[in-house]
């Protein structure tokens, strides 16, 4: 069984730029969560979909969206990257949107504001 | 609001000396538990997990984790280090919904440094 994959793997962009991530969870897997992970911060929460709805969000700014497709692949989208949105953002999946559910993760994506 | 706490930003063990990562947690309801492994350059990988039940809960590549609730600790054990464990561990809690649905929260994570 395939695992997470997350496109592209490493992205560079500029200040004011915009970018979009993509996230195919595991075959079967319905709920699709999104981290950004920095070395100060660590691992934060961005948001969760389950069927193509936004179940939980975390404390960034709207320039941080997402969707999920009925095939429950997920996209994220920054809009007017600042520097400090240079991170390694995971995308983890689940079977279903459950407390105890395990979360698989993809290898991330590793973005470079310049 | 939970929370997670990784006292340690390193630990430094010995091979095959046993080795313990801390991890404490607060959560307004009943917690679910997980530890996750990150080697470098990769994404998370799954552990293991308190649900309910027994308090020692056994994973992958012989680690284990002792719930304590009295003490809201949630340690990572492995009786024999290995040179190959080293990399860095995340303990994450997620609350029993009995508060509402909660997201996951992670620890800052331990760098383990396993010596040859």
């Amino acid at each position: 069984k395939a695992g997470v994959t997350q496109t592209p793997r490493y992205l560079i962009k500029t200040r004011g730029q915009q970018v979009t991530l993509s996230c195919s969870p595991i075959s079967g897997h319905r709920s699709v969560s999104w981290y950004q992970q920095t070395p100060g911060q660590g691992l934060q929460f961005l948001f969760e979909y389950f069927s193509e709805t936004q179940r939980n969000k975390g404390n960034f700014p709207g320039r941080f969206s997402g969707r999920q497709f009925s095939n429950s692949r997920s996209e994220m989208n920054v809009s007017t990257l600042e520097l400090g949105d240079s991170a390694l953002y995971l995308c983890a999946s689940s079977l279903v949107s459950g407390n105890a559910d395990t979360q698989y993760f993809g290898p991330g994506t590793r973005l470079t504001v310049l | 609001a939970q929370s997670v706490a990784q006292p340690e930003d390193q630990v430094n063990v010995a091979e095959g000396n046993p080795l313990t990562v801390k991890c404490t947690y607060s959560v307004s309801g009943n917690p679910y538990l997980f530890w996750y492994v990150q080697y470098p350059n990769r994404g998370l990988q799954f552990l293991l997990k308190y649900i309910t039940g027994d308090n020692l809960v056994k994973g992958s590549y012989g680690f284990e984790a002792e719930f304590n609730k009295s003490q809201t600790s949630f340690h990572l054990k492995k009786p024999s280090a290995l040179v190959s464990d080293s990399a860095l561990y995340f303990c994450a809690v997620r609350d029993d919904g009995s508060g509402g649905y909660q997201k996951v929260t992670f620890g800052i994570g331990t760098k383990l440094q396993v010596i040859p």
